[in-house]
C-alpha cells in the first residue's frame, strides 16, 4: 500500500503568519507531487505541483521537495482567513496522464483574524 | 486551464434505484479518467480508473458490477451506481489529467449522492 501521510491538524495560525504543512510518502518511485486545497463540501482545487528537489514558489505559496527524505511541504506566507481549508498532499508514481494520484488525509488549516 | 465538468452536482434517490453521473473534459482529451469517492472527514479514495475504449480498472474492494463505468469517448466517462443503498451515500468526484508529463489532476465539482 502506497502511503501518503499528513498531520490531520487542525493547524491554527494567526492572520499574517506563515503556515507550514508537511507530508511524507512511502513510495520511493514517486515522481510528481501536488498540493490541493479543499473547502468543506467542495472538490479539491490545485494549488501547485513540484517534481524536482528544492523549492518552488508561486505567489504566497512555496512547495518544498526532498526526495531523499521522502518529504514534501507547503508554506503559505501572509496567511489569510480565506486560506482556512483542508490541504491535501497528493503523489503520483508516474508522470503521464494514465497515473492516478494517491492522496493523504489532509491537514485542516485555520487562520484566525 | 483544463476544465472537468461533472453532472449532476447533487442527487437524492431511493434505495434500490440506479444513478448515473457524467464527467466531461471540456478543453482537453482524456484517454484516462479517475473516479474518487470521499466520505465525510475522510480522504479521497480512488475507486476506479476509466479507460477510453477498454474496461475500467477497479481498486481493491470496489465492486465492478455495482459501480459501472463507461468511457465512451475521449471527453466523456460515466459512473452508474446500480441498486444504490444508504451506505453508498457519499461525495463522488471525477478527475482527469492532460496528456503531458507531470500534469496535475483536475477535478470535477463532484456529485453529492444521498440514498434514502
Amino acid at each position: 500500500q502506497k502511503e501518503v501521510e499528513q498531520n490531520s491538524g487542525p493547524l491554527s495560525v494567526p492572520e499574517g503568519a506563515i503556515a507550514s504543512l508537511n507530508c511524507t510518502y512511502s513510495d520511493r518511485g514517486s515522481q510528481s507531487f501536488f498540493w490541493y486545497r479543499q473547502y468543506s463540501g467542495k472538490s479539491p482545487e490545485l494549488i501547485m505541483f513540484i517534481y524536482s528537489n528544492g523549492d518552488k514558489e508561486d505567489g504566497r505559496f512555496t512547495a518544498q521537495l526532498n526526495k531523499a527524505s521522502q518529504y514534501v511541504s507547503l508554506l503559505i506566507r501572509d496567511s489569510q482567513p480565506s486560506d482556512s481549508a483542508t490541504y491535501l498532499c497528493a503523489v503520483s508514481v508516474g508522470s503521464n496522464s494514465g497515473y492516478a494520484l494517491n492522496f493523504g488525509k489532509g491537514t485542516s488549516l485555520l487562520v484566525t483574524p | 486551464g483544463a476544465v472537468v465538468s461533472q453532472h449532476p452536482s447533487r442527487v437524492i434517490c431511493k434505495s434500490g434505484t440506479s444513478v448515473k453521473i457524467e464527467c466531461r473534459s471540456l478543453d482537453f482529451q482524456a484517454t484516462t479518467m479517475f473516479w474518487y469517492r470521499q466520505f465525510p472527514k475522510q480522504s479521497l479514495m480512488l475507486m476506479a480508473t476509466s479507460n477510453e475504449g477498454s474496461k475500467a480498472t477497479y481498486e481493491q474492494g470496489v465492486e465492478k458490477d455495482k459501480f459501472l463505468i463507461n468511457h465512451a469517448s475521449l471527453t466523456l466517462s460515466t459512473l452508474t451506481v446500480t441498486s444504490a443503498h444508504p451506505e453508498d451515500s457519499s461525495f463522488y468526484i471525477c478527475s482527469a489529467r492532460e496528456d503531458r508529463a507531470n500534469s496535475p489532476l483536475h477535478f470535477g465539482n463532484g456529485t453529492r449522492l444521498t440514498v434514502t
